[in-house]
């Protein structure tokens, strides 16, 4: 059975950069592209970006100048960096699968991490 | 950026009576390889979107048939034959066609 899971500060200070690692246990992440995603109560789910395990990545527009994904595959992991971070990046932030055949489907989720950003 | 807009934002429904949920992009999300890159996901309380339906009217593996999309070019429709009390959560539509992937605000089901 394929899991992820997010792991990371819960708490970071604006101006600061937020990292978070998903692990993925029952599959080789050499497979998938995999994609972070986050929640707000203000704007809902907003896809991050994905990295396939060739390590070649594509971001939101509006946070690719602050986002890094980057995968370990040694490690069976991939990770977020978001730079100089503020309030407005306080969210659950989520590591999903996307498998092929499903049409960039995120058919498995990590439960998600609550990060916060305050001083 | 396409803009995918849900209507209801919330229904109650009585358990055994059938629902339907809205979504409408702001552009056909119809590709040129003959897919729709429409995608419906429900959220329960605590836990992560599970994906119920895949590319406008496929059934992810394991989810009830009770569920069924459909629509094409830029209006979709999820339809739930029969509501159960297990169905509570939150529904959201999204689009894969064009990046960045966006969801529609959601819409939340609720048993009366």
């Amino acid at each position: 059975q394929v899991q992820l899971q997010e792991s990371g500060p819960g708490l970071v200070k604006p101006s600061e950069t937020l990292s978070l690692t998903c692990t993925v246990s029952g599959d080789s992440i050499s497979h998938y592209y995999w994609s972070w995603i986050r929640q707000t109560p203000g704007k809902g789910l907003e896809w991050i970006g994905f990295i396939y395990y060739d390590g070649s990545t594509n971001y939101s527009p509006s946070l690719k100048t602050r986002v890094t994904i980057s995968v370990d595959t040694s490690k069976n992991q991939f990770s977020l960096n978001l730079s100089s971070v503020t309030a407005a990046d306080t969210a659950v932030y989520f590591c999903a699968r996307v498998p092929t055949g499903l049409g960039d489907a995120f058919d498995i989720w990590g439960r998600g991490t609550m990060v916060t950003v305050s001083s | 950026d396409i803009v995918m807009t849900q209507t209801p934002l919330s229904l109650s429904v009585t358990p055994g009576q059938p629902a339907s949920i809205s979504c409408k992009s702001s552009q056909s999300l119809l590709h040129d390889d003959g897919k729709t890159y429409l995608f419906w996901y429900l959220q329960k309380a605590g836990q992560p979107p599970q994906l119920l339906i895949y590319e406008l009217s496929k059934q992810f593996s394991g989810v009830s048939d009770r569920f069924s999309g459909s629509g094409s070019g830029t209006d979709f429709t999820l339809k739930i034959s029969r509501v159960e009390a297990d169905d509570v959560g939150v529904f959201y539509c999204m689009q894969s066609l064009q990046l960045p992937y966006t969801f529609g605000q959601g819409t939340k089901l609720e048993i009366k």
